[in-house]
């Protein structure tokens, strides 16, 4: 078991600029979280799924923020035109289909835009 | 919506002393509550839940909570620290509303032990 990864690490781009993050949850982990930490503070909920369905979003999550589960394993979250205020750690975790919903949370991305 | 305040944005301690950590949460439901712990340019790692039954929940490293329901409290503590606790701490409590899966993170506190 390795663990939640996330791909890339550290993300620099430029305002306006399209990125792409990647979430490989445990395997068997039908469950899948988004979220959003800017510093100083708590991880803030963006979205979820249960296996390759989307079932909530928050109001954080604009229009120019969509994430995806294809086949219900692996994840992206996508931030078209991004802009400096999206600069933060975006954080995947994922949780086992048995159990109290226990979060296990990956190293994170960290979104730099100039 | 949950709330989860952590009223205490930095606590610096001795190593080898006592520490507490408070966090309150607002909610007219029953939620499950955790802790989790997060050392520099890392993901949270879960230090301890309190799902239901004993209000005394144990955790690993030697951490400990105790949910209070009355006050709406769920204080973290450990009895001697050490230096490799420096880190921040996030309470956050589930939504029943979303089935729990819906996490409400308090803004986290810094624990820094000093030598």
């Amino acid at each position: 078991d390795t663990g939640v990864s996330q791909n890339p690490r550290h993300k620099i781009t430029k305002r306006g600029q399209n990125v792409t993050f990647r979430c490989d949850p445990i395997s068997e982990h039908n469950r899948l979280y988004w979220y959003r930490q800017t510093l100083g503070q708590g991880p803030e909920f963006l979205t979820y799924f249960q296996n390759e369905a989307q079932l909530e979003k928050s109001r954080l999550l604009s229009d120019r923020f969509s994430a995806e589960r294809p086949k219900g394993s692996f994840s992206t979250l996508e931030i078209q035109r991004t802009e400096q205020g999206d600069s933060a750690m975006y954080l995947c975790a994922s949780s086992p289909p048995q159990g109290y919903n226990e979060q296990f949370f990956g190293p994170g991305t960290r979104l730099t835009v100039l | 919506a949950q709330s989860v305040t952590q009223l205490d944005s930095q606590v610096p301690v001795f190593e080898e002393a006592p520490v507490e950590l408070r966090c309150n949460y607002s909610s007219s439901v029953s939620v499950y509550l955790f802790w989790y712990v997060q050392y520099p340019n890392q993901g949270l790692q879960l230090l301890l839940k309190y799902l239901s039954g004993s209000t005394l929940v144990k955790g690993i490293n030697g951490f400990e909570a105790e949910f209070n329901k009355s006050q709406t409290s769920f204080h973290l503590r450990k009895p001697s620290v050490h230096i490799s606790d420096t880190a921040e701490y996030f309470c956050a409590v589930s939504d029943p509303l979303y089935n729990f899966n819906k996490f409400y993170f308090g803004s986290g506190t810094k624990l820094n032990v000093k030598p």
